[in-house]
């Protein structure tokens, strides 16, 4: 069974510029969300994809926005990125259903200059 | 809207000292509650949920609907217990889980 994996561990970008995360799912999960988590915080919802629709969005901006593939791994776009996007950001998948588990990756360290 | 809120951004305890992290929620529905960790260098995982009503690894917590409240409690802490604990609330199906702001649990010797 393998985890939840996130890339790149690390990026950093310019004001302005855009960017775009990925995350694989793990084995068997048919539900990814992404989460936010500035320095301090905790993670903060952005929004939750399932059978590559988004069915939940937290209150984050049109400029971030998602996709997910037939085989449930994720991206999440961030546009015209801001100093302020400067995150830690976290994707978690699991299986749809009541109770079910969210296994979480190790994250993608954002930082814009 | 729905809101969890961890009133302690740091708890410090001896090893052997009870330990509660407290978590109080908003939300008008029935919530689902969780207590996530994250040890050292470590991702986040999900500790114990509401719905299970299970102790692991010595922790336990009652959701106090009254109160609304999910406070986590361990009668004897240990050193291995550091780390950041977050509570989080979700709907049904677990859609647009929020998470508190965390609270950092330190264990002395």
């Amino acid at each position: 069974e393998t985890g939840v994996t996130q890339s790149p561990t690390h990026l950093i970008k310019t004001r302005g510029q855009q960017v775009t995360l990925r995350c694989s799912s793990q084995s068997g999960h048919n539900t990814v969300s992404w989460y936010q988590q500035a320095l301090g915080q905790g993670p903060q919802f952005i929004f939750q994809y399932y059978r590559e629709e988004e069915n939940g969005r937290g209150n984050f901006p049109p400029r971030f926005s998602g996709l997910q593939f037939p085989n449930y791994s994720s991206e999440l776009n961030v546009n015209a990125l801001e100093l302020d996007d400067s995150a830690l950001y976290l994707c978690a998948s699991r299986q749809q259903g009541r109770d079910t588990e969210a296994f979480f990756g190790q994250g993608t360290r954002l930082t814009v200059v | 809207a729905q809101r969890v809120t961890q009133p302690e951004k740091l708890l410090s305890v001896f090893k052997g000292a009870p330990v509660e992290l407290k978590c109080n929620y908003s939300y008008s529905g029935s919530p689902e509650l969780f207590w996530y960790v994250q040890y050292s260098r470590q991702r986040l995982q999900l500790l114990l949920r509401h719905i299970s009503r299970e102790s692991i690894k010595g922790f336990t917590a009652d959701l106090n609907k009254g109160e609304t409240s999910f406070h986590l409690k361990k009668p004897f802490a240990q050193e291995e217990d550091s780390a950041m604990y977050y509570c989080a609330l979700s709907q049904y199906n677990n859609n647009d889980m929020r998470f508190g702001a965390g609270t950092r649990l330190t264990v002395k010797p």
